[in-house]
């Protein structure tokens, strides 16, 4: 089966610009994700999709970073404006379901530089 | 809240020896624990986990992990390292019980060196 896709790979911005990053998730899976990991630490949970309805995003910092995940399959994640700190790897990864035992699959992420 | 604990931030073992990488957790109901592998610019793959039953549990490329609910551990495992096991590992619990969820939470990483 396809994997979970990611684009872009790479974004250098400077600071106070916008980006946004993309996923297509593992077709049939409900759960989506999106981590972030910045250099040096493990992934952080940033939101976490079921179908196209939010589960969790308490550690999304909804001053700056907004997600949306249309017809409960492609998501979106952006950020405006970015700071120097969210300089990270944004990993996404669905499951087929939400179920604690469900394998989250995940992309090979998109790594931001923020000048 | 739940959290995670990797004690080393980095474990070298020359080829051919034992591998074991350190892993405790911390929740307040039952946990689900997971190991997953990152190799440089890719994303994490998945190894095994532990849901219940059994408290070894075996998973790819002859990786295993053993449940300890008193040490609150789940330390992963392999018997004869090889020089591609080289890669950063990360534990993962999510408390099923407790009040985050299913929430996925990673430990801060483990880095395997294996030499010739």
């Amino acid at each position: 089966e396809a994997g979970v896709a990611q684009s872009p790979r790479y974004k250098i911005i400077e600071k106070r610009q916008s980006v946004a990053f993309w996923c297509n998730p593992i077709s049939g899976h409900a759960t989506l994700y999106w981590y972030q990991q910045i250099l040096g630490q493990g992934p952080k949970l940033l939101i976490q999709f079921q179908n196209n309805g939010v589960v969790d995003d308490s550690q999304l910092p909804k001053d700056r970073f907004s997600a949306e995940r249309l017809k409960g399959v492609d998501s979106t994640l952006k950020i405006q404006p970015a700071k120097l700190e969210d300089s990270a790897v944004y990993l996404c990864a669905s499951s087929l379901g939400p179920s604690g035992a469900n394998v989250l699959t995940f992309g090979a992420g998109s790594r931001l530089t923020v000048l | 809240a739940q959290s995670v604990a990797q004690p080393e931030d980095q474990v070298n073992v020359a080829e051919g020896n034992p591998l074991t990488v350190k892993c405790t957790y911390s929740v307040s109901g039952n946990p689900y624990l997971f190991w997953y592998v990152q190799y440089p610019n890719r994303g994490l793959q998945f190894l095994l986990k532990y849901i219940t039953g059994d408290n070894l549990v075996k998973g790819s490329y002859g990786f295993e992990a053993e449940f300890n609910k008193s040490q609150t551990s789940f330390h992963l495992k392999k018997p004869s390292a090889l020089v591609s096991d080289s890669a950063l590992y990360f534990c993962a619990v999510r408390d099923i019980d407790g009040t985050a969820g299913n929430k996925l939470t990673f430990g801060g990483g483990t880095r395997v060196l294996v030499k010739p």
